[in-house]
């Protein structure tokens, strides 16, 4: 079965850096990619979506890259602020009707 | 409305007690999807809807769990007889037709539900 592996530990970057988290899968490369935002006590909110034959998204200060022969994509938070920090979600959709696969998340502290 | 609202906010039972967590998509919202979140971890499927009909129910645990959606709006999620187990939080998430969103899912607060 598919598995989503993100950096288990937190990651503290001092405020004004660009972010980098890691999304990394097993087996079959999904259909679409997606990264999520979620704060303590709310429900995810949804970031940006990428597909299996693009390369790179943007949306103001946020990159995501998908590398299919990697089996990886990286989210990027350029001039990152405090209140970035936050849990970040990546998210598989094997196919268009598939249901979405959630990684376990990984928790950014923007340090002012 | 706004967003989508989920209810109760927060769920004490004592195990073995029946507990229904309610859902209310975004108005217009075709699809609905529930999901289970333990602490530290993403959320897992648990069973997703389209109007009324239950198209997928894979992801629920055990027949004590049990979801509807009886007129392709409001849904609730039942649980019956808790165990410790089940204590997590509860997510519903919609989403809608259009050809560029149909893939964002919308999430509601999550429902809390502790087990005694």
């Amino acid at each position: 079965s598919q598995k989503i592996e993100q950096n288990s530990e937190a990651l503290n970057i001092q405020e004004g850096k660009t972010a980098t988290l890691t999304c990394n899968y097993t087996n079959y490369s999904p259909a679409y990619l997606q990264w999520y935002r979620q704060d303590p006590g709310r429900g995810p909110v949804f970031l940006l979506l990428i597909r299996e034959n693009e390369k790179e998204k943007r949306k103001e200060r946020l990159k995501v890259t998908f590398d299919t022969t990697l089996k990886q994509s990286l989210f990027h938070i350029t001039a990152s602020q405090p209140a970035d920090s936050a849990t970040y979600l990546c998210a598989l959709l094997m196919n268009r009707d598939d249901k979405i696969i959630f990684g376990k998340g990984t928790r950014l502290h923007i340090l002012p | 409305g706004a967003g989508v609202s989920q209810s109760p906010r927060y769920k004490v039972a004592k195990r073995g007690q029946d507990v229904a967590l309610r859902c209310d998509p975004i108005s217009g919202h075709v699809s609905l999807f529930w999901y289970q979140q333990a602490l530290g971890q993403g959320p897992e499927f648990l069973t997703y809807f389209q109007n009324e009909a239950q198209l997928d129910k894979s992801g629920l645990p055990s027949d004590r769990f049990f979801a509807e959606r009886p007129e392709g709006s409001v849904s609730t999620l039942k649980i019956q007889r808790t165990q410790q187990e089940d204590s997590a939080v509860y997510l519903c998430a919609s989403t809608g037709t259009g050809v560029k969103t149909r893939y964002e899912q919308y999430f509601g607060p999550g429902t809390r539900l502790t087990v005694t």
